[in-house]
């Protein structure tokens, strides 16, 4: 079974730096998905990145960027320019005709963004 | 905004009792999923529509059901309440289902059973 796992519970970050957030994941497809979700004091979840695993070259979306390592199974977030409003719950979500074509989530890392 | 709608935002119940929760879908979106999220499971799928039909299923409980309507609405039921089953139940939508697809989710549903 795929399995996803984020390693850091919580990460802080001063205002204007960059935080890089961790997670790995277990899986035997060689076809997949990776994303990284955002979730604000709101509750919303926010699609933020998505990667193709067939796709060597690393997703980029704005001030959010991702380091794809598909041989050591890695996918970390890296948020450069930290803001107020990165502060979130962040998940790693994995997504594959193995699973269904569902999303397979992470149990999160907590991002707090100092001032 | 996501454009997936979840109602009610907050649901304050009972034991054993019985609730529906409802989805209205992305504009053009056929698929539909059911996720719950809570502290000591995490982020959960439940069970998935495709335009009426029932697609894939995960851990969800025989106390809970779910359809997806004509008009692509979908409601959650959750019947026999147990206190383990407060948590935040989210919908989600994508057009087809495909797994490049992106999911748009809703604002959920926060469910406390007393």
């Amino acid at each position: 079974a795929q399995t996803v796992t984020q390693s850091q519970p919580e990460m802080s970050v001063q205002e204007a730096e960059t935080v890089t957030l961790s997670c790995t994941y277990d899986t035997s497809e060689s076809d997949y998905y990776l994303f990284w979700y955002k979730q604000p004091p709101s509750r919303q979840m926010i699609l933020v990145i998505r990667q193709e695993a067939y796709k060597q070259q690393n997703a980029t979306e704005n001030r959010f960027s991702v380091n794809f390592q598909k041989a050591a199974k890695s996918f970390s977030l890296k948020i450069s320019d930290s803001q107020l409003g990165d502060a979130a719950m962040y998940f790693c979500a994995y997504r594959s005709a193995g699973s269904q074509g569902n999303l397979i989530f992470g149990k999160g890392t907590k991002l707090s963004v100092k001032p | 905004d996501s454009g997936v709608t979840q109602t009610p935002k907050h649901l304050i119940t009972a034991t054993g009792q019985r609730v529906t929760l409802r989805c209205s879908p992305r504009s053009g979106d056929l698929s539909v999923y059911w996720y719950q999220q809570s502290l000591d499971q995490g982020l959960q799928f439940l069970i998935q529509y495709y335009n009426g039909e029932e697609r894939a299923k995960g851990n969800i409980l025989e106390r809970f059901s779910a359809q997806q309507f004509p008009d692509l609405h979908s409601e959650l039921n959750l019947s026999s309440l147990e206190l383990g089953d407060s948590a935040l139940y989210f919908c989600a939508s994508s057009e087809y289902g495909g797994l490049a697809e992106k999911l748009f989710f809703g604002s959920g549903t926060q469910l406390s059973v007393l």
